[in-house]
């Protein structure tokens, strides 16, 4: 969906460096989810966040990982230290209180060299 | 078991054909239930939505659910190469915080 917007859609990384992808959802949406996709892989849920509050975080690994998805701004993804194994395209959806069906953004493709 | 099977294919129909895709669900509490295509390299996208066991169409969908055996299905009547794609089933719980959890998709080859 053309609403929620990611960036950057491509980021390449060195092993060991941050990566820190950001989502804006669709105006009026106060959820949003984070996906990863492995190549040839399912979506894996990450976490949901409401604004201020992460609601579910039960997909996030335990290290390296966290996300924020602040009173204003746009929902923030920040993996430290990346590996090889990050790489991977990862998506944001949000979807508005009254309707839980996450509409997804276009992604971002993470490459970790 | 995964909380949602899907048979990952490739499922290979010829132009024209009604292409099945079929999907099981883990979570007797899933009330909702959403399917999602998904084209190489882009983004899922919301295609059919069911929330009561039956039928819903929807042009050349056809969405049909069954809680007793938990099991959803995806019907494509007069398959077109553009729906050559993955398609995902994603049950939806109030009990799993509302998060969608995904299966691992069924790729879709329509033959012209």
């Amino acid at each position: 969906n053309a609403g929620v917007m990611q960036n950057p859609r491509h980021l390449v990384r060195r092993r060991g460096q941050e990566a820190r992808l950001r989502c804006s959802p669709v105006k009026g949406h106060s959820h949003v989810y984070w996906y990863r996709q492995l190549p040839e892989e399912g979506l894996k849920f990450m976490v949901y966040l409401q604004k201020e509050n992460i609601i579910d975080e039960s997909g996030m690994p335990k290290e390296r990982f966290s996300a924020e998805f602040p009173k204003e701004g746009p929902s923030i993804l920040r993996i430290q230290q990346v590996v090889r194994g990050d790489s991977a395209a990862y998506f944001c959806a949000s979807s508005p209180p009254s309707v839980l069906v996450p509409f997804f953004g276009q992604g971002t493709r993470l490459t970790v060299v | 078991q995964k909380e949602v099977e899907q048979n990952s294919g490739p499922l290979s129909v010829p132009e024209g054909a009604i292409a099945s895709l079929n999907c099981t669900y883990s979570d007797r509490g899933s009330q909702s239930f959403f399917w999602y295509r998904q084209y190489s390299g882009k983004s899922p996208e919301l295609i059919m939505s069911i929330y009561s066991n039956g039928d819903k169409e929807d042009g050349r969908f056809t969405a049909q659910l069954n809680k007793a055996s938990q099991y959803v299905s995806l019907l494509i009547r007069d398959s077109q190469p553009s729906d050559s794609a993955t398609y995902l089933c994603a049950p939806w719980s109030s009990g799993n915080t509302g998060k969608l959890i995904f299966g691992q998709g069924t790729t879709l080859q329509v033959k012209p």
